[in-house]
Order: C-alpha cells, then structure tokens, then sequence
C-alpha cells in the first residue's frame, strides 16, 4: 500500500517570501516522488520529481523540493513566492519498483498575498 | 505535440442516463489513468490501463462503471445508471511507464 499526507490544506505566504508545502509519504517500494500544481477548473501540470540521485531536485517556475529518505518526506520549496504561484498543489507517490498508480494527497491550496 | 485529450468538457445527465468520458494520451504514451475529484477533494485513483488491458482497477466502483482501451481510439470511462454522487471532475492522464503524468483538463460531469 502507499500514501500521501499533506498535512495543510492551506498555506499563506506574503509575495516575496519564501514558501514551504509538505508532504510525506509510504510506500513499500522505491519511492518515486511527484508535486503538481492545478489552477481552477485546469488539470494538473506536473512541476518536478524524484526517481533517484540528488535528494535536492529543482523543476519548473523556480520550484524545488527535497527529499529525505529518514522522514519519508518531499517538501516542496520556493525561496521568493510570487502571487501568480498560487493554486493548489499536490504531492503523489508511486512505488518505482513497477509501472503502477500514483497516489495523491489531499491537496494544499498556497495563497500568496501581495 | 498534442497533449492528452479528454471530451467532452462538461457532461450534463439525469439520474439513471449513461455518461461516457473519452481519454486521448499523449502520442508515445500506452499508459493511461483515470483519476475522480470531488469538489474541495484530492484526486482519488480509479482504474489504470494499457492497451487492450486493465492493469489495475482497484478504484473503480464495483458496480456501473467500466473502463476500456481499445487497440484503437481512446480510452472510455463508461458510468451507467448515473446517481447524484457521481457528479465530479474526472481527469484522464498519460505516461511512460515510470515517468510522471500529463493531465487532460478534465470531464466535469453533472448528474441532475
């Protein structure tokens, strides 16, 4: 079995200032990490991932993430925020040891203030 | 490059029609999800497939909903006898077999 906790369903942030989204996650096998982002009524766009090698991965619109093996998280990062950064962001898990599901969080909707 | 195509964007039926939601992937792609959301929810896994196969289907509801991907067209979520509940978002997505997924915009279906 594997899961996703995303322990805030909001996170607010002053434009310029740096924000943190978190997820942890189980899974039995190798954990291959996702974040996505979805802005209202859209799909979700993929924003970076974790297969393997360097725990600090950097993907799209300044975003990156980190993943700590010890916690069983990937915590998504980005050091300015900027207001068109918000929507709501999911983490996902799937189990690298085959070509299966992604299991998604809940969500966390990040509103950047002006 | 066209990304995964998913028709139509809003579905509107009463209770007890039928609602087919249709999936293109991604060109390359030969894995397809289905994924529901429920208003102010996450996305919850419903079936997984290949062509011509059902690889994982341990999210669909037992009964009235199908899924199918045929050797050719696209793939069709099928929910028959529709109730209120099963008025969401679906969103079908594509990938390589390891790699993340690309996302269509969604079937928004209302059952009245």
């Amino acid at each position: 079995a594997q899961s996703v906790a995303q322990p805030e369903d909001q996170v607010n942030v002053a434009e310029g200032n740096p924000l943190t989204v978190k997820c942890t996650y189980s899974v039995s096998g190798n954990p291959y990490l996702f974040w996505y982002v979805q802005y209202p009524n859209r799909g979700l766009q993929f924003l970076l991932k974790y297969i393997t090698g360097d725990n600090l991965v950097k993907g799209s619109y300044g975003f990156e993430a980190e993943f700590n093996k010890s916690q069983t998280s990937f915590h998504l990062k980005k050091p300015s925020a900027l207001v068109s950064d918000s929507a709501l962001y999911f983490c996902a898990v799937r189990d690298g040891s085959n070509a299966g599901k992604s299991t998604f969080g809940d969500g966390t909707t990040l509103t950047v203030k002006p | 490059n066209a990304g995964v195509m998913q028709n139509p964007r809003h579905l509107v039926r009463r209770r007890g029609q039928e609602a087919r939601l249709r999936c293109s992937p991604m060109k390359g792609h030969s894995h397809v999800y289905w994924y529901r959301q429920l208003p102010e929810e996450g996305l919850k896994f419903m079936v997984y497939l290949q062509k011509e196969n059902i690889i994982d289907e341990s999210g669909m509801p037992k009964e009235r909903f199908s899924a199918e991907f045929p050797k050719e067209g696209p793939s069709i979520l099928r929910i028959q006898q529709v109730v209120r509940g099963d008025s969401a978002a679906y969103f079908c997505a594509s990938s390589h077999p390891t790699g993340e997924l690309f996302f269509g915009e969604g079937s928004r279906l209302t059952v009245l």
